[in-house]
């Protein structure tokens, strides 16, 4: 069975700085990965994604994910904090050419402090 | 304007109420999906559909009902709520599945079932 793990409940990072927030998975085969942000008082929002080929994926609003598959992670980066990035974030995975079943993980609240 | 509308946004109801709560998107998606979210236990796939008359389970489908008898609409039946279905509950729409576009979410519906 597939399953994340995002091992922070919460991120605190100051404006301006990198910022990570983790998450590994487990799943038989290639997995398809992903990460949502849930914007207070919001629905959620696709940011990117990883299917195939470089392990650096680009999404949304300046963030980046490498998937990193001897770790069997996909971190979230970004390399300038905005005070507009503090959300909840959401990984998620899906196995490759099976069911289009998606599990996500538990999600990190991201505070980007001022 | 393209949207996942979901109605009513929020339910006060009691055990063993029979509820509906209806899902509709404008954008001629194939894919639509409920999700519940809960503290802690981030976001659980309940059902999802490649398309009309197609459903399939996710991860939490047991207390739930859905159909997909138009491509516009994907309602989510709870024939008898518990407090335990108590949750945020998600409607979000693709154009072909989840793995090669992404997701678009409705603004949530939160229930209380007493």
């Amino acid at each position: 069975a597939q399953s994340v793990a995002q091992p922070e409940d919460q991120v605190n990072v100051a404006e301006g700085n990198p910022l990570t927030v983790k998450c590994t998975y487990s799943v038989s085969g290639n997995p398809y990965l992903f990460w949502y942000v849930q914007y207070p008082n919001r629905g959620l929002q696709f940011l990117l994604k990883y299917i195939t080929g470089d392990n650096l994926v680009k999404g949304s609003y300046g963030f980046e994910a490498e998937f990193n598959k001897s770790q069997t992670s996909f971190h979230l980066k970004k390399p300038s904090a905005l005070v507009s990035d503090s959300a909840l974030y959401f990984c998620a995975v899906m196995r490759m050419n099976r069911d289009d079943k998606i599990i996500f993980g538990k999600g990190t609240r991201l505070h980007i402090l001022p | 304007e393209a949207q996942v509308t979901q109605n009513p946004r929020y339910l006060i109801t009691v055990t063993g109420k029979k509820l509906t709560v209806t899902c509709s998107q404008n954008m001629n998606h194939e894919y639509m999906s409920w999700y519940r979210q809960d503290p802690g236990l981030g976001l659980r796939q309940i059902y999802y559909s490649m398309n009309v008359e197609v459903t399939d389970k996710g991860d939490v489908p047991e207390g739930y009902k859905v159909s997909r008898k138009e491509k516009r609409n994907f309602p989510l039946i709870l024939e008898s709520p518990s407090p335990n279905q108590t949750s945020l509950y998600f409607c979000a729409s693709s154009s072909t599945g989840v793995r090669n576009n992404e997701q678009f979410f409705g603004p949530g519906t939160r229930l209380t079932v007493l």
